[in-house]
C-alpha cells in the first residue's frame, strides 16, 4: 500500500446527474477527511470519519452531499443533482490519529467537472 | 477575515535562491502547523509538520512558527526547478480529530 487512492481520477458529468467517488486510504488509517479545492483557493474540510462513524460535516456539505464509510475502510462521497457550482477537486486524506499530532495524507483527488 | 491569510504569488525565482514562504493567522486556538506542497492537478504533499514555536529543519526545507505574532514560514535553500509548484500552509486545533484549515496557497516558480 504506497498510499491513499482515489477513483475516478477525472469526472465529466451533465447538471442534474448524480456521481460517487470513491476513496481507498492508507490501510491502517483509522481517520479519514473529504475536502474539497476550487482553483485558486486551498482545500476545504468537507466531513470526517473515524472508522465508520461520520463525525462531522460541514455546512459546505449540502443535503445533496452523502458521504460512506462502510466497515471503517474505504468511503464514497456522492453528489446527486450536480450543479455547475459542484465543480472542483474533492480530495481524501486518511491518518492514524490516536491524540495530539496528526499527520493527515491526501490522495490524488477526483476533478469533477459539471456541464 | 480568513482565519488564514497567505500571499498567492506567484512567486518568481532564480535556480538556487533562498525562497520565503509566508502565512498569518487569526485564531489563537491553532496549534499545529503544515506546509504542503501541490503539483498541478495533483493532490498536496506534506513537506513539514510542526506544534512548537521554532525552527523545524528537514533537508532543504525550514519550518518557522511564531505564534505570539501569528505568523509561520517555510524556507527553501538552494531552491531547483523541481520545486516549483504551490506551497500551502495549514494549521489545525488540538484535541480530538484535526480538521485543517488551509490557506489559499502560493505558486512558486523557480527559473533555472
Amino acid at each position: 500500500d504506497t498510499g491513499v487512492s482515489q477513483n475516478p481520477r477525472h469526472k465529466i458529468t451533465k447538471r442534474g446527474q448524480n456521481v460517487t467517488f470513491r476513496c481507498d486510504p492508507i490501510s491502517e488509517h483509522n481517520r479519514l477527511y473529504w475536502y474539497r479545492q476550487t482553483l485558486g483557493q486551498g482545500p476545504e474540510f468537507l466531513t470526517y470519519f473515524q472508522n465508520e462513524a461520520q463525525l462531522e460535516k460541514s455546512r459546505l456539505l449540502s443535503d445533496r452531499f452523502s458521504a460512506e464509510r462502510p466497515k471503517g475502510s474505504f468511503s464514497t462521497l456522492e453528489i446527486q443533482r450536480t450543479e455547475q457550482g459542484d465543480s472542483a477537486m474533492y480530495l481524501c486524506a486518511s491518518s492514524f490519529g490516536l491524540a495530539g499530532e496528526e499527520e493527515q495524507y491526501f490522495g490524488p483527488g477526483t476533478r469533477l467537472t459539471v456541464t | 477575515q480568513k482565519e488564514v491569510e497567505q500571499d498567492p504569488g506567484p512567486l518568481s525565482v532564480p535556480e538556487g535562491a533562498i525562497v520565503s514562504l509566508n502565512c498569518t493567522y487569526s485564531n489563537s486556538a491553532f496549534q499545529y502547523f503544515m506546509w504542503y506542497r501541490q503539483y498541478s492537478r495533483k493532490g498536496p504533499e506534506l513537506l513539514m509538520y510542526t506544534y512548537s514555536s521554532g525552527n523545524k529543519e528537514d533537508g532543504r526545507f525550514t519550518a518557522q512558527v511564531d505564534k505570539s505574532s501569528k505568523y509561520i514560514s517555510l524556507f527553501i535553500r538552494d531552491s531547483q526547478p523541481s520545486d516549483s509548484a504551490t506551497y500551502l500552509c495549514a494549521m489545525s486545533r488540538p484535541g480530538g480529530y484535526q480538521k485543517v484549515t488551509f490557506g489559499t496557497g502560493t505558486k512558486l516558480q523557480v527559473i533555472p
